[in-house]
């Protein structure tokens, strides 16, 4: 069962912050979380662990709520080079070496 | 260090006809899969192995055949060809670290159209 992400899209402004939504039906184990440009490969961001920890790359950071079996990518100050299309992917437990995507969400970044 | 390497890069295939798409890597992982993104779908695993001599089913196997001898390549056949089977593929690779999986580098995708 593929994780649902939130919102589809979402529009901003050079400068603006964001938050895209990733949540399970199922016990999560992990969750990833990937940016890909038009036409190329989706490449790593940041993995994190069950165990609600955050963490963060320059000025984007994510949480995981393993009891709301959801997490959260934060984008703040964006910039023009965030654009892209993000998605989460989760690893069940009991299924470590599967990682499961959501549909993905289209970050439009503006001047 | 070549990471992820996939080909080709673009295939037209005929209904019917088979085909194998190549993937290898040189980081030494044990962890491989291979997906298909289709738009609005996002990705979708097809088929994963997490070392040399093992592999398993994900998401959507139908028409899909994949073996691993060897630690390095990962290859993906196509049996007999359909339409439905036009998309774009990835070949993405991992590693584990004290039981936990870490970050998948991607192959830079194979397109491939069935007519």
């Amino acid at each position: 069962q593929q994780p649902v992400q939130s919102p589809q899209a979402v529009i901003l402004r050079e400068g603006e912050d964001a938050v895209i939504n990733c949540s399970s039906s199922k016990a999560l184990y992990s969750v990833h979380w990937y940016r890909q440009k038009h036409g190329e490969a989706p490449v790593f961001l940041m993995i994190l662990l069950k165990g609600g920890e955050q963490k963060g790359h320059e000025k984007i950071s994510a949480s995981f709520n393993e009891k709301k079996q959801q997490s959260s990518l934060y984008l703040t100050a964006s910039q023009l080079s965030y654009s892209g299309t993000y998605f989460c992917g989760t690893e069940w437990g009991g299924s470590n070496y599967k990682l499961t995507f959501g549909k993905g969400t289209l970050l439009t970044v503006n001047p | 260090n070549a990471g992820v390497t996939q080909t080709p890069k673009f295939q037209v295939l005929k209904t019917g006809q088979s085909m194998t798409l190549q993937c290898a890597q040189d980081m030494n992982h044990e962890y491989m899969s291979w997906y298909r993104q289709d738009p609005g779908m996002g990705l979708r695993l097809i088929h994963y192995s997490v070392g040399a001599g093992i592999t398993d089913q994900g998401e959507v196997p139908n028409g899909y055949n994949v073996s691993r001898s060897t630690t390095e390549d990962f290859p993906l056949r196509l049996l007999s060809a359909a339409p439905s089977q036009t998309s774009v593929y990835f070949c993405a690779s991992s590693y584990s670290f004290k039981g936990n999986n870490y970050g998948y580098t991607f192959g830079s995708g194979t397109r491939l159209t069935v007519v």
